[in-house]
This record gives structure tokens, C-alpha cells and sequence, in this order.
């Protein structure tokens, strides 16, 4: 069981490059999600998908672009990286929106130099 | 605006120690309350999720119970695995709402 698997674990960017995150499950979930996590703050989410080819703002979604052109992948993407996306990356995924539980994969860290 | 507070920041227990880590929420309507237990370097783990005021559920050591204010997640006689951080969080009703709101988490150190 694979569940939600994450690419890279680790990265370094410096500040204006770009790099996309991917996010793989194999549950057959609908629901995707990419949520940051800071120190001393909650989880917040970036941007969510309801299903395939269908995305949508979260909380904090500037800087930020998704796409879902298949079920099982969710792509996170950076234009154009600056020091405050320095952050570690979890993506999710659930069967439905409203009322479960997420699946959660291990994350990515990145830092913005 | 939906708000979690978790208490405290963190709890150091000796094993068999029991003892509670508390979820303190405002939300407009609310569609679930879930825990989830992250350990360093992870994502977070399912847990729980509770619906209503009065609602109870158990997994091993652990027990979660809800208020219309408040969750509570009970741990009884700890062992050094149930070391790591406890996250909780909100989803308000709403038929477009799939956000969860989160606290800052619990760190919890249990010493053998």
C-alpha cells in the first residue's frame, strides 16, 4: 500500500526559480489537497482539487499553481520561488470532501535561498 | 472565521502517566472534528474524527470526546511510542467548504 506518495522529499531552491511538486496516490481518492506547514502555525491549504481536471484556491494559494490532469497525480507548482515559500509541502488525499479523514503523504522541504 | 486552539504547546508524561491534550474550536456549523498524530519528519496519521456533542471514539490507548466547545483526547497509561505531535482540527458545513482548519499541535514526550 503505497497510499499518497510525494516528489522530491528534499529541495533547494534559490529565489525566482521555478520547480513543481508531484503528489501520487493509488486509492482511487477524488479529493486532492497541498497544504504548507510553518513553525509555529497550523497546517494551511494551498490549493485542492474535487477531481480530475477541476482545481481550486485554498487559504493561502498566491505564488501557487496546481493541475490534476490525471485522478492520481496532484502537481504543485512554483513560478517563481521567494525565501517565504521556504516551507515543508504535504499533499492529501480523501475519497470524499466533506466529513473523513485525510490520507496524508510524507512531505516535501523545501527551501528558498 | 474558523478557529482551533490547542493546550498545552506541549506535555511531557512519564509511561503510565495518564492525561489529556485539549482542542478548544469555533466553527459555523460543524461538519467534523479530527485528530491525527504526526511523527518527526512525517506526514500526519488519521486518527479520529468526531460529528456531534457527546460523541466518543477509542483506538488503543487513546480516546477522543466531543463538546460543542471543546474536544479532549485522553491517553491512558502512555507508552514511549505515543510520542509525537497531536493535531486537530475543524471542517465547517457548507456544501463547497472542503477546507480543515488546524491548530498548532500538542508535542507530546512520553519517557519510559
Amino acid at each position: 500500500n503505497a497510499g499518497v506518495t510525494q516528489t522530491p522529499k528534499f529541495r533547494v531552491l534559490k529565489t525566482g526559480q521555478s520547480m513543481t511538486l508531484l503528489c501520487a496516490q493509488d486509492m482511487n481518492h477524488e479529493y486532492m489537497y497541498w497544504y504548507r506547514q510553518d513553525p509555529g502555525m497550523g497546517l494551511r491549504l494551498i490549493h485542492y482539487s474535487v477531481g480530475e481536471g477541476t482545481t481550486a484556491k485554498g487559504e493561502v494559494p498566491d505564488g501557487y499553481n496546481v493541475s490534476r490532469l490525471k485522478k492520481q497525480n496532484f502537481l504543485l507548482g512554483l513560478e517563481s520561488a521567494a525565501p517565504s515559500q521556504t516551507s515543508v509541502y504535504f499533499c492529501a488525499s480523501s475519497y470524499t470532501g466533506q466529513g473523513v479523514g485525510y490520507t496524508f503523504g510524507s512531505g516535501t522541504r523545501l527551501t528558498v535561498v | 472565521e474558523d478557529q482551533v486552539t490547542q493546550s498545552p504547546e506541549a506535555l511531557r508524561l512519564q509511561e503510565g502517566e495518564s492525561s489529556s491534550l485539549n482542542c478548544s474550536y469555533t466553527v459555523s456549523g460543524l461538519r467534523g472534528l479530527f485528530w491525527y498524530r504526526q511523527d518527526p519528519g512525517k506526514g500526519p496519521e488519521f486518527l479520529f474524527t468526531l460529528y456531534s456533542a457527546g460523541e466518543e471514539k477509542e483506538k488503543e490507548r487513546l480516546k477522543a470526546t466531543l463538546t460543542k466547545k471543546e474536544s479532549f483526547l485522553h491517553i491512558t497509561a502512555p507508552k514511549p511510542e505515543d510520542s509525537a505531535t497531536y493535531l486537530c482540527a475543524v471542517q465547517a458545513g457548507g456544501g463547497s467548504n472542503y477546507k480543515l482548519t488546524f491548530g498548532k499541535g500538542t508535542l507530546l514526550t512520553v519517557n519510559p
